[in-house]
């Protein structure tokens, strides 16, 4: 069945980029999201990526998606303290959310 | 201000005692989901609603009920709550239930059963 795979830490020194990496195994999904959770809240979209794009930039965010390999990778430039929280990718598949495990990214000043 | 809304935010209780949480979205959306979600699982859905008085079971649906007699409303019931029920819950509700539709969540929902 459809499945989504994430590593589920990262720790980064404040200032450096982080790259949260996704696999996911149902070709036919149309759009792959990047969603946020922080400590105590609920989840909130960051990103999304259309499946026939290759890469999509948002300030900081840079999702690169890779249809061949099924994998998909979000990048955040500079990242900040505030940037620590529980990172989902999810794919989208007939009609809900297949979401990963979730990456707790650690930011250390 | 478009929100998705759950209360309680946090519920104690204790095995087989009824308890219900509420969701209700303010966006006028037709599709409404609840999730459960627990450490290396991420989530999982449980039930969703495609329009009122239409329901259809997730994932993981088993100890759950759901109902949707108001578009607004979405309440998860659980009947006899067990402690393998304890988690971290979250509604979800957007326009429909195409790929283009984003998701919006709730705050969540912390249910420990005793």
């Amino acid at each position: 069945g459809e499945d989504v795979e994430q590593s589920l830490f990262l720790s980064v020194r404040e200032g450096d980029s982080s790259v949260i990496n996704c696999t996911y195994t149902d070709s036919s999904s149309t759009y792959l999201y990047w969603y946020k959770q922080e400590p105590g809240a609920g989840l909130q979209l960051l990103t999304y990526i259309f499946s026939n794009m290759d890469m999509k930039q948002d300030q900081r965010l840079t999702v690169l998606l890779n249809k061949k390999d099924k994998h998909l990778s979000l990048r955040i430039a500079d990242t900040q303290t505030g940037d620590s929280a529980i990172y989902f990718c999810a794919e989208s598949y007939t009609g809900k959310l297949i979401f990963g495990q979730g990456t707790t990214l650690q930011v250390k000043p | 201000e478009a929100q998705v809304t759950q209360n309680p935010r946090y519920l104690i209780t204790v095995t087989g005692k009824k308890l219900t949480v509420t969701c209700s979205q303010n966006m006028n959306h037709e599709y409404m989901s609840w999730y459960r979600q627990d450490p290396g699982l991420g989530l999982r859905q449980i039930y969703y609603s495609m329009n009122v008085e239409v329901t259809d079971k997730g994932d993981v649906p088993e100890g759950y009920k759901v109902s949707r007699k108001e578009k607004r409303n979405f309440p998860l019931i659980l009947e006899s709550p067990s402690p393998n029920q304890t988690s971290l819950y979250f509604c979800a509700s957007s326009s429909g239930a195409g790929v283009m539709d984003t998701q919006y969540f709730g705050p969540g929902t912390r249910l420990t059963v005793l």
